[in-house]
């Protein structure tokens, strides 16, 4: 496609929902990366993948949440028994990758999908 | 741990003026550092990306430079415009995927 597009935009979910966001890169791009956004302040680093190989997932701040590329294109964040605290815009972003060289990893974002916990 | 602070968190000026938005870090250990630009409801837009060994990267009104030895880079826009109204975040880089950010700036151009 023409730019990383996410899905749904907006979200509303009651406490204790367990929701679902999705991610299309650009097509070609082997990494991509899940961010979250807190009102008024930087994006923080959630999870990064090669191709379908989830190869950093330090940011995920608890093991309510999970993150999966299973063909190596598409990706799904899921949330599990949401807290309000989850409450924030979450990021995806893609990069060709593949190897060195500045321009390769430069990331290119989606919209985000803004979450509100209720 | 890395951290990067953005200077002001909020910035107003009339349309036409030259700005500088600052950006600093604490560990200059970096591979690069970044500035975008952040739209209402839309994403992030890389503006220009500095490598860790260049002093400095331009784009049109848009010049960035980098110091690594202060931990500082500043973002200049020339002859602003209503235009450039949006937030500004830098994102530094200690390896080839993971980028850390400031909080980011918001900038608003007086007509």
């Amino acid at each position: 496609g023409a730019g990383v597009s996410q899905s749904p935009r907006y979200k509303v979910a009651k406490r204790g929902q367990d929701v679902a966001l999705r991610c299309d890169p650009i097509s070609g791009h082997v990494s991509l990366f899940w961010y979250q956004q807190a009102l008024g302040q930087g994006p923080e680093f959630l999870t990064y993948f090669q191709n379908e190989a989830q190869l950093d997932k330090s940011g995920l701040p608890s093991d309510r949440f999970f993150a999966e590329r299973p063909e190596g294109s598409v990706s799904t964040l899921k949330i599990q028994r949401t807290q309000q605290e989850d409450s924030a815009v979450y990021l995806c972003a893609s990069s060709l990758g593949g190897g060195a060289g500045v321009f390769r990893n430069i990331q290119y974002f989606g919209a985000g999908t803004r979450l509100s916990v209720l | 741990k890395q951290e990067v602070t953005q200077i002001p968190a909020a910035l107003s000026v009339p349309e036409g003026e030259n700005l500088v938005l600052n950006c600093s870090f604490t560990d200059s250990a970096i591979y690069n550092l970044q500035w975008f630009r952040q739209d209402p409801g839309k994403g992030l837009t890389s503006l220009l990306l500095i490598q860790s060994s260049q002093r400095e990267q331009t784009s049109g009104r848009l010049n960035a430079s980098l110091d690594k030895s202060s931990g500082r880079s500043t973002l200049y826009i020339a002859a602003s415009q209503p235009g450039d109204s949006a937030t500004y975040l830098c994102a530094v880089s200690a390896s080839n995927y993971q980028l850390i950010w400031g909080a980011g700036t918001k900038l608003i151009i007086k007509p």
